[in-house]
């Protein structure tokens, strides 16, 4: 069982190029989420989605688009990458219902750098 | 709104000594109160969780939590450090009954062990 897969691990980005981060789950998850994380900044929320064909801002959106047209796929853009994008990101999936505790399930994270 | 307040970005212990990692909350309602654990390089994984049962909760790999609403706090605690425990630890909070998507982490505690 995959769980919560993400691809690239690794990305080097210039200034200005744009990129997409692909985030997959099989765990028939309605909820997916992208989060960030700087040091000493903790997770922040970017974008999530409640269900396919559905997608809401979370903390930080700005310059973040996404995209979630299969439920188990949702997917992180950036049309014109900044120097302060660079950062790790996080998928993670979780069940919703009266069984939602809370619990996310995460990726193994993506390490992007914009020069 | 919720908020989190994870004490001390950077905790070290002895192996075999006391862990503590202190977590305190805000909530305007009832809350549910998560630990998650980041390892090096890798996504983060749910430590223990109170969904507003047992007020004592135990975790994986020996960790504990004590939901405290006179002191608004979660502490996390291991009687007995272990070299493994080495990671970063976060605290999280959602309001009771609003689902995952409204999760909110702190900035995080990076435990370190001694030998």
């Amino acid at each position: 069982n995959a769980g919560v897969t993400q691809t690239p691990k690794f990305r080097v980005l210039k200034t200005g190029q744009s990129m997409t981060l692909l985030c997959a789950q099989d765990m028939n998850h309605e909820y997916m989420y992208w989060y960030r994380q700087d040091p000493g900044m903790g997770l922040r929320l970017i974008h999530y989605s409640v269900g396919e064909g559905t997608t809401a801002k979370g903390e930080v959106p700005d310059g973040y688009n996404v995209s979630r047209l299969k439920k188990q796929n949702f997917l992180l853009g950036l049309e014109s990458a900044a120097p302060s994008q660079t950062s790790v990101y996080f998928c993670a999936s979780s069940r919703p219902g009266q069984g939602d505790t809370g619990e996310l399930f995460f990726g193994e994270g993506s390490r992007l750098t914009v020069l | 709104a919720q908020s989190v307040t994870q004490l001390g970005s950077h905790v070290s212990v002895s192996e075999g000594a006391l862990v503590l990692l202190r977590c305190n909350y805000s909530s305007s309602v009832p809350p549910y109160l998560f630990w998650y654990v980041q390892y090096p390089n890798q996504g983060l994984q749910l430590l223990l969780k109170y969904t507003s049962a047992a007020t004592l909760v135990k975790g994986i790999n020996g960790f504990e939590a004590e939901f405290k609403k006179s002191e608004t706090s979660f502490h996390l605690t291991k009687p007995s450090a272990h070299m493994s425990d080495a990671a970063e630890y976060f605290c999280a909070v959602t309001p009771s009954g609003a689902g995952s998507y409204q999760l909110t982490f702190g900035k995080g505690t990076k435990l370190s062990v001694i030998p």
